[in-house]
């Protein structure tokens, strides 16, 4: 199968603090993998996408940071929460062969 | 900036009607749309996908019309079912020159489909 795992599920953070979400995938090598981001109520925004390992491509301006330290493994940072930065943060996955997206189950944050 | 949209925020059917949920996009080049369906506190899961060399596409219970002149996208969902209540978003895609895919979509806002037994 092919598992896309995030985690903490959910997360509450002061503001000012570090983040870190993890997000990995089993079952396929060289995946393009996504953050996404989802504000209460409204659709997805992409914030991150990388093609493959060390490669990040930006698409949000702000205190957010990603990297890729392993083929199947994809990181959102931050070194000081904002409170606009609460949502619900996706991983997908897609493959350079199709462009379908398949997401992981989430990571809830809040930031208080 | 082009932007994928929803005419209708909210949907409620009886459980055995067929459901219409509609999609505007205004990026005429967009060549791909998807269809998730996301339930409350879970990710989207995909529900069906059509190119823009098609019209129509079925899948199990659902069709997915285009109508690249007017710019419009709908899912039709047969015999809905309480376990089909959920927000449904649509997504698009737009290729790079060389004809493929940059992987990136844009969601719209998304429609709230509610079944009632």
């Amino acid at each position: 199968s092919q598992t896309i795992h995030q985690w903490p599920a959910t997360l509450v953070q002061p503001v000012g603090s570090p983040l870190s979400l993890e997000c990995t995938v089993e079952g396929t090598s060289n995946p393009n993998l996504y953050w996404y981001r989802q504000a209460a109520g409204r659709g997805l925004q992409l914030l991150f996408y990388s093609v493959g390992i060390g490669q990040i491509s930006s698409e949000v301006p702000q205190n957010l940071s990603a990297s890729r330290p392993q083929d199947r493994q994809f990181i959102l940072s931050s070194k000081k929460l904002l409170l606009s930065d609460s949502g619900f943060y996706l991983c997908a996955r897609g493959t350079q062969a199709t462009d379908t997206q398949y997401f992981g189950p989430g990571t809830r944050l809040t930031v208080l | 900036g082009e932007s994928v949209g929803l005419h209708l925020p909210t949907l409620s059917v009886q459980e055995g009607d067929n459901s219409i949920i509609n999609c505007a996009y205004s990026n005429s080049a967009s060549d791909y749309f998807i269809w998730y369906k996301q339930e409350s506190g879970k990710g989207p899961q995909f529900i069906i996908d059509i190119r823009s060399n098609m019209d129509k596409r079925q899948g199990q219970r659902v069709t997915v019309l285009l109508n690249k002149t007017v710019k419009h996208l709908s899912l039709q969902i047969a015999a809905t079912q309480p376990g089909d209540s959920a927000v449904y978003f649509c997504a698009e895609e737009q290729y790079n020159a060389g004809g493929t895919s940059y992987g990136k979509l844009t969601f719209g806002q998304g429609t709230i489909l509610t079944v009632h037994p």
